[in-house]
C-alpha cells in the first residue's frame, strides 16, 4: 500500500471549512484514497473514499487531484464533535488484492470555539 | 454504515492471565476481519488479517502464540491475549469488512482498553 503524508495537525474555527490535505505521491491506479477519523478513545470512523472522481456525503467531500498525487478533505461546517485524528489512507482496490488498511500518524484536527 | 460490535469495552486483568476479546459484526457477513492494536498517542498498528474459517495472516513482529485469533463464523472473530503482562496493556480494535467482490469500506468495532495490572 502506498505511503500517505498528511500534516501533524490542524486548527479550524466552528463553523468553518475545514480542510485536510494528504500527499500520496506514489499511489498506484489500482488504489482507492480513503479518509477515516478517530475521536479519543473510539474506534475510527469511515468518512469518504474515492479513486479519481471527486466525492460527496452526508459528512464531507473529498477533492483528488488530476494526478491522483494528492487530495483534501473537506469538512464544510466545522463543529466541536469533528475534534479528531483524520487518517488518509491509500488502499488496493480489489478484494482479492487484500485491500489492507494501514494507518500512519494522521492529522489532530482541533476545532475552536 | 454497517456496525462492528467489541465485547468488553475494557477489561482489567492479572499479570499471567487470558483475556478474550470479541468482535462481532451485527448486521453484515464478514469474510475479513483486522486486528488492531493502538498505544497512547500513537496510530493503529495492524496486528493480523483474520479470514472466516481460515488460519489468521500476523503482521511482521506480532506473536502469534500470544495473540490467539479464531474466526469461526461470519459474523465472529474473537482475539486471546494469552499470559498477559502489562506491556501488553494498549486498546485493541477490530475491524470487519463484507464479502462482495469489490473493495468495500472497513467499519470499526468501539475499542476494548486491556490493563494488565
Amino acid at each position: 500500500d502506498a505511503k500517505t503524508t498528511q500534516p501533524t495537525s490542524m486548527d479550524c474555527a466552528e463553523g468553518r471549512a475545514a480542510n485536510l490535505p494528504c500527499n500520496h505521491s506514489t499511489i498506484s491506479g489500482n488504489e482507492y484514497v480513503y479518509w477515516y477519523r478517530q475521536i479519543h478513545s473510539q474506534g475510527p470512523q469511515y468518512i469518504i473514499h474515492g479513486l479519481k472522481n471527486n466525492e460527496t456525503n452526508e459528512m464531507a467531500s473529498l477533492i483528488i487531484t488530476e494526478d491522483r498525487k494528492s487530495s483534501t478533505l473537506i469538512l464544510p461546517h466545522a463543529t466541536l464533535r469533528d475534534t479528531a485524528v483524520y487518517y488518509c489512507i491509500v488502499r488496493a482496490l480489489l478484494y482479492n488484492q487484500g485491500g489492507k488498511l494501514i494507518f500512519g500518524q494522521g492529522t489532530e484536527l482541533s476545532v475552536k470555539p | 454504515g454497517a456496525v462492528v460490535s467489541q465485547h468488553p469495552s475494557w477489561v482489567i486483568c492479572k499479570s499471567g492471565t487470558s483475556v478474550k476479546i470479541e468482535c462481532r459484526s451485527l448486521d453484515f457477513q464478514a469474510t475479513t476481519m483486522f486486528w488492531y492494536r493502538q498505544f497512547p498517542k500513537q496510530s493503529l498498528m495492524l496486528m493480523a488479517t483474520s479470514n472466516e474459517g481460515s488460519k489468521a495472516t500476523y503482521e511482521q513482529g506480532v506473536e502469534k502464540d500470544k495473540f490467539l485469533i479464531n474466526h469461526a463464523s461470519l459474523t465472529l472473530s474473537t482475539l486471546t491475549v494469552t499470559s498477559a503482562h502489562p506491556e501488553d496493556s494498549s486498546f485493541y480494535i477490530c475491524s470487519a469488512r463484507g464479502n462482495s467482490l469489490m473493495n468495500t469500506e472497513a467499519f470499526f468495532g468501539q475499542g476494548t482498553r486491556l490493563t494488565v495490572v
